[in-house]
This record gives structure tokens, C-alpha cells and sequence, in this order.
């Protein structure tokens, strides 16, 4: 599965938008990145997927360039509860694997 | 809330002991997974099991034993453990290999 690199750290202004980059250049075309996030001590919480099309969801949405080496994950109106640790992972269609990456961890300042 | 449970949330155990983490889903999800995360680390792929057969194994030390009993139980047997295992570890299903992956909020883990 191709390998993701993201920023080790960001942070972002309560109420503004948070774009966390991704860049997946070896992407092949059957698979699929995903996005979690991971708040001190617990489990990754899925936030969502796609594979060529944009997509938005309640919690973000997910800009994948049209080349598809990288993606970038917008949090339209982030709070201070959406600070944590956040993976992009690419997953091939059909496979067993799910490696994270060592991810960004954003914080909010109010 | 998580429909992943996992139990127990925290354990100590000595180097000699046997022990075993637990994770149960009722969500009929066919595919779980283990996970080994170190403070500050991202979660690292031990096991993954496929309608109850073991898919994959990350080259784990054969003192971590997986089972899965049946389609809504993993279970993972610690046994002979070393300080260096301490870690919080992590359970997940899916339905499936094309479906996001589910987490319990995990076991943190201490071996003394």
C-alpha cells in the first residue's frame, strides 16, 4: 500500500477552517484514502474516505487533487474538541492492511 | 461511546503471568484487528482475522496469541510478556476489507 507523509503539527484559530494536507505520491489506482483522528487515550474514530471525488460528510471533507498524490482533510468550523492526532492512510480496494502513518497533531487555539 | 468494547480498559501484569485482553462487537462485522500503539506512536498492525481465520500476522512474538472464537470475539493471550510490551492496545472490525475500520478505546497495558 503506498505510504502517506503529513505535517508532524499544526494548529488553527477556533471557529476557522483546518486543512490538513496529505501527500500519498505512489497512490495506485485501486486505492482508497482514508482519514481518522485519534483524541488523547482513546480509540481512532473514522472521519471518512474517498477514492477520486471529493467527498463531505457532517464531521469534514476530503479534497482529493485531480492526480490524486495528495488529498487534504477540512475541518470547516473547528472547535476546541477537535483537537487530536489526525492520520491520512491509503488502503487498497479489497485489502486486509490499514497502516497509519504517523500523522498530524492539530490543535485548536481558542 | 464505541460499539467496539474492549475489556479490561487497564491491566498490570508481571513478566510471569498469563493474561488475556477481550474485544466484542455486535455490529456482525466479519473482519477484526489488533493494534499495538506506544505513547506518541501511531498504532501499529499486529493481527488481522477474516471470518474467524487468522489473514494476518505482522511477525508478532509468539508470546501475543490471537484467538477468535467466534464472529463478535477476539481475544488476545498475553503470556511471558516484557516491560517493553507495556503499550495501549487496540481493537478494530469492519465489515468487510472495502469498509472503514471500527475502534474499541483500547487496554492500556503495563508490564512490570
Amino acid at each position: 500500500d503506498a505510504k502517506t507523509t503529513q505535517p508532524p503539527s499544526m494548529d488553527c484559530a477556533e471557529g476557522r477552517a483546518a486543512n490538513l494536507p496529505c501527500n500519498h505520491s505512489t497512490i495506485s489506482g485501486n486505492e482508497y484514502v482514508y482519514w481518522y483522528r485519534q483524541i488523547h487515550s482513546q480509540g481512532p474514530q473514522y472521519i471518512i474516505h474517498g477514492l477520486k471525488n471529493n467527498e463531505t460528510n457532517e464531521m469534514a471533507s476530503l479534497i482529493i487533487t485531480e492526480d490524486r498524490k495528495s488529498s487534504t482533510l477540512i475541518l470547516p468550523h473547528a472547535t476546541l474538541r477537535d483537537t487530536a492526532v489526525y492520520y491520512c492512510i491509503v488502503r487498497r480496494l479489497g485489502g486486509n492492511q490499514f497502516y497509519f502513518g504517523t500523522g498530524t497533531s492539530l490543535t485548536v487555539i481558542p | 461511546d464505541t460499539e467496539v468494547t474492549q475489556t479490561p480498559k487497564h491491566l498490570v501484569m508481571g513478566m510471569t503471568n498469563k493474561k488475556s485482553l477481550k474485544c466484542e462487537q455486535h455490529m456482525g462485522h466479519r473482519a477484526m484487528y489488533w493494534y499495538k500503539q506506544k505513547a506518541k506512536k501511531p498504532p501499529e498492525l499486529m493481527f488481522v482475522y477474516s471470518y474467524e481465520k487468522l489473514s494476518i500476522n505482522e511477525s508478532v512474538p509468539s508470546r501475543f496469541s490471537p484467538e477468535c472464537p467466534n464472529s463478535s470475539l477476539l481475544n488476545l493471550h498475553l503470556h511471558a510478556l516484557q516491560p517493553e510490551d507495556s503499550a495501549l492496545y487496540l481493537c478494530a472490525s469492519s465489515p468487510g476489507f472495502n469498509s472503514p475500520l471500527h475502534f474499541g478505546n483500547g487496554t492500556r497495558l503495563t508490564v512490570t
